[in-house]
């Protein structure tokens, strides 16, 4: 069945270093979307990518869309306190909606 | 405007009792999800409405769910006879009519099956 793997689980970084997620689907996506959840926190929309090689920016953060739509990666630039969450990417296929397994980043002031 | 909202937030329950779990969604959006989401995991689709449509229930683990939307607004997610391995925070999340599938996520309820 679909499945979508983030790597890597755990991140820890010190405040100001960068911190790449990598996420990796089973199968060809639609589109993906990434999602932000703080600790106790719900899922909050960050991005969508629908087209293939797709890059699109928000600030410190960059996103990126694989050539074949089964792959992306975000990537925060100089890491701040604010950035701590867990980061899921979310493949869409159809109506359904495939979360990867999430990475948790921790940035140390 | 008012978010996604669920009740109850936490919900402890004795194994084998039944719950209802109720999810509002933000006003004029059609598409209404279900979320299971295991400590440390990522969420996993259950159930998904379009108004009062049930499209897809594939996700449902099992014969105990069973997930309700009856006047394409609110929806009720029931657990019936429940496990400990039911013990998870159920999220909801709704999507705008037109343009992105950008999914709002309630707060999620917390379910301790003891």
């Amino acid at each position: 069945g679909q499945q979508v793997m983030q790597i890597p689980q755990y991140q820890h970084v010190q405040e100001g270093e960068d911190f790449t997620t990598y996420c990796n689907s089973s199968t060809t996506l639609s589109n993906i979307q990434w999602y932000k959840q703080r600790p106790g926190g719900h899922p909050v929309f960050l991005i969508q990518l629908v087209k293939s090689g797709e890059v699109k920016k928000q600030k410190r953060l960059t996103f990126q869309f694989g050539e074949a739509k089964k792959n992306s990666s975000l990537h925060i630039t100089a890491t701040q306190t604010t950035d701590v969450g867990t980061y899921f990417c979310a493949g869409i296929t159809g109506n359904q909606f495939y979360f990867g397994t999430g990475t948790s980043l921790t940035v140390i002031p | 405007g008012a978010g996604v909202s669920q009740s109850p937030r936490y919900k402890v329950a004795k194994r084998g009792q039944d719950v209802a779990l109720r999810c509002d969604p933000i006003s004029g959006h059609v598409s209404l999800f279900w979320y299971q989401q295991a400590l440390g995991q990522g969420p996993e689709f259950l159930t998904y409405f379009q108004n009062e449509a049930q499209l897809d229930k594939s996700g449902l683990p099992s014969d105990r769910f069973f997930a309700e939307r009856p006047e394409g607004s609110v929806s009720t997610l029931k657990i019936q006879r429940t496990q400990q391995e039911d013990s998870a925070v159920y999220l909801c999340a709704s999507t705008p009519p037109r343009g992105g599938y950008e999914q709002f996520f309630g707060p999620g309820t917390r379910l301790t099956v003891l």
